[in-house]
């Protein structure tokens, strides 16, 4: 079965670029996600398949995938960002789901 | 808009079932494709298994076979998870989500419960 590595945390200034990388076999042929959960809330999609930006979710995020690796960039980082994020993936060979361990990202 | 309520939260003891609901309002029940994700306290995520209504049958993952019963009543569409021979690390808040496409198996998930704290507990 896949894993899905993501780094454990990241930390970032106000108004900087956030990027939290998810690495797992062949990313670059599957349906990546990405999540978005805030303490004591549910999580909420940010990024469907890669790069597809769902509506009500800032410009400022953007997804990209190459090879084994997916990223998840947050330009002109505010507070209001600071969260955990998981990235989410289908396994179409055992038909499940897996989802990164997560990032804690946090804003200085 | 597409609305998911759980049922409210439990309490049992080791060895025993839990059953929590997940009703969904809006969109298409019969074709939507429900999952059920489990978080530890202070943990990550993780994919319990899942329900179409339309077709019969769930799928699960391989930690929770032979533990775990996803089910979905078309009446009154509502989803539900039922984990037997509960064991003190099974506490966590599950949570119900729906794919944002319908019938689509690999989609992210547009809609999310709001969670149900399962406690357990001697």
């Amino acid at each position: 079965s896949s894993v899905l590595t993501q780094p454990p945390s990241v930390s970032v200034a106000p108004g900087k670029t956030a990027t939290i990388t998810c690495g797992g076999d062949n990313l670059g042929v599957k349906a990546v996600h990405w999540n978005q959960q805030k303490p004591g809330q549910a999580p909420v999609v940010v990024i469907y398949y890669g790069s597809d930006r769902p509506s009500g979710i800032p410009e400022r995020f953007s997804g990209s995938i190459s090879g084994n690796m997916a990223t998840l960039t947050i330009s002109r980082v505010e507070a209001g960002d600071e969260a955990d994020y998981y990235c989410q993936v289908w396994d179409s060979g055992d038909d499940h789901v897996l989802f990164g361990g997560g990032t804690k990202l946090t804003v200085l | 808009q597409v609305q998911l309520v759980q049922s409210g939260a439990e309490v049992q003891k080791p060895g025993s079932s839990v059953k929590v609901s997940c009703a969904a309002s809006g969109g298409t029940f019969n074709n939507s494709v429900f999952h059920w994700v489990r978080q530890a306290p202070g943990q990550g995520l993780e994919w319990v298994g899942r329900v179409i209504p339309v077709f019969e049958g769930a799928k699960y993952a391989q930690k929770f076979r032979g533990r775990v019963t996803i089910s979905a009543d078309k009446f009154t569409a509502t989803i539900y998870m039922e984990l037997s021979n509960l064991k003190l690390e099974d506490t966590a808040v599950y949570y119900c989500a729906r794919s944002r496409s319908p019938m689509s198996t690999s989609d992210g998930f547009g809609t999310w419960g709001q969670g149900t704290l399962v406690t357990v507990s001697s």
